[in-house]
C-alpha cells in the first residue's frame, strides 16, 4: 500500500538556524499539509497546498515558515530562523478523499 | 474557534470489555468527521470515518449527533492492542480535506489491560 514518507526521522538544531523537512506525499493525491504535534499537546493544522500554491493556512504559519514542491515528487517545510517553540513533531499529510499521514519528523530546538 | 473536546482519560478497561468515548465539536459547519488513533510518538492512522447514519467496522461503531455537535466511538471485545490514544477529528469540507485541514481533539487514551 501507498505511503507518506518523511526524512529526516529526528532533527536536532541550534536556535536560529533554517531547517528543512521533507516529504513524499502518496503519488496520486493533490492536496498535501503539514501538521504539527508539540509532544502532550494536540495535531495542529499548518498549512494546506493544491496546484502548486498555499490553500489555506493557519495562524501557527507564520512569516518564518514556508512550503514548497520543488519537483513532482516532493513537499518541503521549511523553517527560516528555528525557535525554541518549534520543538515538535511536524507530520505531512496527503488526501484522497481522507488524509493519509507520514510517519513524522521530530524536531528538536536546542 | 474551530475546537474539539474529548475526555483526555486514561480509560483502564479490562481486556474483552466494550468501552465508549465521545466528543464534541464547536464549529456547526463541519461537515466531515472521523476518528484516527495515534499509538505513542507515531502518526495519527485513520480508523474509521464517521457519517450520519451510523457507522460500524468489526468491532468499532461510530455514531454522529449533529443537532447536538456529538460524536462517539464504541469498542467492543476491546484487544490489548487496542491500547492507544483515540482522536476524534473534524473537518469544514464533505471530502476528507480539500484546502481545510483538520481539527483535531487532544485525544482519549485508553489502556487495554489483561
Amino acid at each position: 500500500e501507498p505511503e507518506v514518507t518523511q526524512t529526516p526521522s529526528h532533527q536536532v538544531t541550534q536556535m536560529g538556524q533554517e531547517v528543512i523537512l521533507r516529504c513524499v506525499p502518496i503519488s496520486n493525491h493533490l492536496y498535501f499539509y503539514w501538521y504539527r504535534q508539540i509532544l502532550g499537546q494536540k495535531v495542529e493544522f499548518l498549512v494546506s497546498f493544491y496546484n502548486n500554491e498555499i490553500s489555506e493556512k493557519s495562524e501557527i504559519f507564520d512569516d518564518q515558515f514556508s512550503v514548497e514542491r520543488p519537483d513532482g515528487s516532493n513537499f518541503t517545510l521549511k523553517i527560516r530562523s528555528t525557535k525554541l517553540e518549534d520543538s515538535a513533531m511536524y507530520f505531512c499529510a496527503s488526501l484522497r478523499e481522507t488524509q493519509y499521514f507520514g510517519p513524522g519528523t521530530r524536531l528538536l530546538v536546542l | 474557534r474551530k475546537e474539539v473536546e474529548q475526555d483526555p482519560g486514561p480509560f483502564n478497561v479490562p481486556e474483552g470489555a466494550t468501552v465508549a468515548f465521545n466528543c464534541t465539536y464547536s464549529n456547526s459547519a463541519s461537515q466531515s468527521f472521523f476518528w484516527y488513533r495515534q499509538d505513542c510518538r507515531k502518526e495519527p492512522k485513520l480508523l474509521m470515518s464517521v457519517y450520519s447514519s451510523g457507522n460500524e467496522d468489526g468491532r468499532f461503531t461510530a455514531q454522529l449527533n449533529r443537532a447536538s455537535q456529538y460524536i462517539s466511538l464504541l469498542i467492543r471485545d476491546s484487544k490489548l492492542s487496542d491500547s492507544a490514544t483515540y482522536l476524534c477529528v473534524v473537518n469544514g469540507r464533505y471530502s476528507g480535506g480539500g484546502a481545510d485541514g483538520l481539527t483535531f481533539g487532544k485525544g482519549t487514551h485508553l489502556i487495554i489491560q489483561p
